[in-house]
């Protein structure tokens, strides 16, 4: 069975701490990995990830995939109040499997 | 719309009754998807659309759930005889063909009492 893993389950930090965030996956025929904050009902999209090693960064959020041991880390640096959410990750297979295989999120809570 | 968008946001109803949630996808999009999120949980997946037809529709827990797409861009996901287990946030999503990445809307928190 298709298995995504987050941890840690919940985090809080003060503001201005450096943050990361873990996924890992066990899935058959990987595609692609993206990565969703969740402050109320919709999870916006971050990033999505497909190959090894490359950092996508936006602001002072940045994300990496490695394919060989199977997970990506979502860094935050110099946090926000703003950042507070869940950190959603999600596995997308090939091969006609169109939906998003989801973890359980990560809860970060940010003190001012 | 800019985004996806969905209602009600919240509906509250009594066990035993029949609700339909709408979903209006992103213009241009042809791939719906339907999920459902519980608390403390990530999303669940439930069914995908590809214009009008159903794609997989593998994530539907039994038979109560149904969703249809007429026209290709609006949704409706109904559940009859609603039990208090079907009490979650639905979360609707769109994307173009071929992409990967999905847009999600507001969501509708469903309240079976």
């Amino acid at each position: 069975e298709d298995k995504v893993v987050q941890s840690p389950l919940s985090l809080v930090v003060h503001e201005g701490d450096t943050v990361t965030l873990n996924c890992s996956y066990e899935v058959t025929n990987f595609r692609s990995l993206l990565w969703y904050k969740q402050e109320k009902k919709a999870p916006t999209f971050l990033f999505m990830l497909t190959s090894s090693g490359i950092e996508k960064k936006s602001g002072r959020l940045s994300s990496i995939l490695d394919k060989k041991e199977l997970f990506s880390i979502l860094n935050i640096t110099a946090t926000q109040t703003g950042d507070s959410a869940v950190y959603l990750c999600a596995v997308r297979l090939n091969f006609g499997n169109e939906k998003l295989t989801f973890g359980t999120g990560t809860r970060l809570t940010i003190i001012p | 719309g800019a985004g996806v968008s969905q209602t009600p946001s919240n509906k509250v109803t009594e066990k035993g009754k029949y609700v339909e949630l709408r979903c209006d996808p992103i213009s241009g999009h042809t791939a719906l998807y339907w999920y459902r999120q519980s608390l403390g949980q990530g999303p669940e997946f439930l069914i995908y659309f590809q214009g009008t037809g159903a794609a997989d529709d593998s994530g539907l827990p039994n038979d109560r759930f149904f969703a249809v797409r007429p026209e290709g861009s609006v949704s409706t996901l109904k559940i009859q005889r609603t039990e208090r287990g079907d009490s979650a946030v639905y979360l609707c999503a769109s994307s173009l063909t071929g992409s990967d990445t999905q847009y999600f809307g507001p969501g509708t928190r469903l309240t079976v009492l």
